[in-house]
């Protein structure tokens, strides 16, 4: 069974910084992951598939990399609407991650 | 547009059983493999259990293996879970998804709250 970590668990930023949270997967699951956003109250909602394509709908400021076992979520510069916990996904099991909280400071 | 509407949740006691409903509409769903994840009070996501597009493969979470069947009525639009021998932390929103065409999930209900306690 593949396990995806996020890392930090909680990151704490000001409105326009940048965000970079990082997922590790246990073996390699090529380019097959996805990210998402969830806020409090909320459905998750598709950002990122396939590591680095934004899904419909999404700003430009959010951007994934990565391939393998190392990937990142980068948000260029944060929204008031950007503070909530992210997760990520990998699609062969469809496990996801323990998620990462971005907190305003 | 997209809707899925899960149903079904409450309160039920440790070892009885519970069904959920999704229905859904404004996309084939025939055609859709759909999931159901669940969230745990102030807890991460979990994923639960997958069922293809015809209802011919179906997959579960090791947690929920044995005790909980995943089913689907097409002509109905309607995604099921059926869920036995509830324990205790079986609590938790639970969320039908559907899967888009790269397999990721695409959409979300809002979820269904299940609480096990005596």
């Amino acid at each position: 069974e593949i396990v995806l970590t996020q890392s930090p668990a909680t990151l704490s930023l000001s409105p326009g910084e940048r965000a970079t949270l990082s997922c590790r997967a246990s073996q390699s699951v090529s380019t097959y992951l996805a990210w998402y956003q969830q806020k409090p109250g909320q459905a998750p909602r598709l950002l990122i598939c396939d590591a680095s394509k934004r899904a419909t709908g999404i700003p430009a400021r959010f951007s994934g990399s990565g391939s393998g076992t190392d990937f990142t979520l980068t948000i260029s510069s944060l929204e008031p609407e950007d503070f909530a916990v992210y997760y990520c996904q990998q699609r062969t099991h469809w496990l996801f991650g323990g998620g990462t909280k971005v907190e305003i400071k | 547009q997209v809707q899925l509407v899960e149903s079904g949740g409450g309160v039920v006691q440790p070892g009885r059983s519970l069904r959920l409903s999704c229905a859904a509409s404004g996309f084939t769903f025939s055609s859709s493999g759909m999931h159901w994840v669940r969230q745990a009070p102030g807890k991460g996501l979990e994923w639960v259990a997958v069922i293809s597009y015809d209802g011919s493969d179906k997959y579960y979470a090791d947690s929920v293996k044995g005790r909980f069947t995943i089913s689907r009525d097409n002509s109905k639009k309607k995604l099921y879970l059926q869920m036995n021998s509830l324990r205790a932390e079986d609590t938790a929103v639970y969320y039908c998804a559907k899967e888009g065409d790269d397999y990721y999930f695409d959409y979300w209900g809002l979820g269904t709250l299940v609480t096990v306690s005596s």
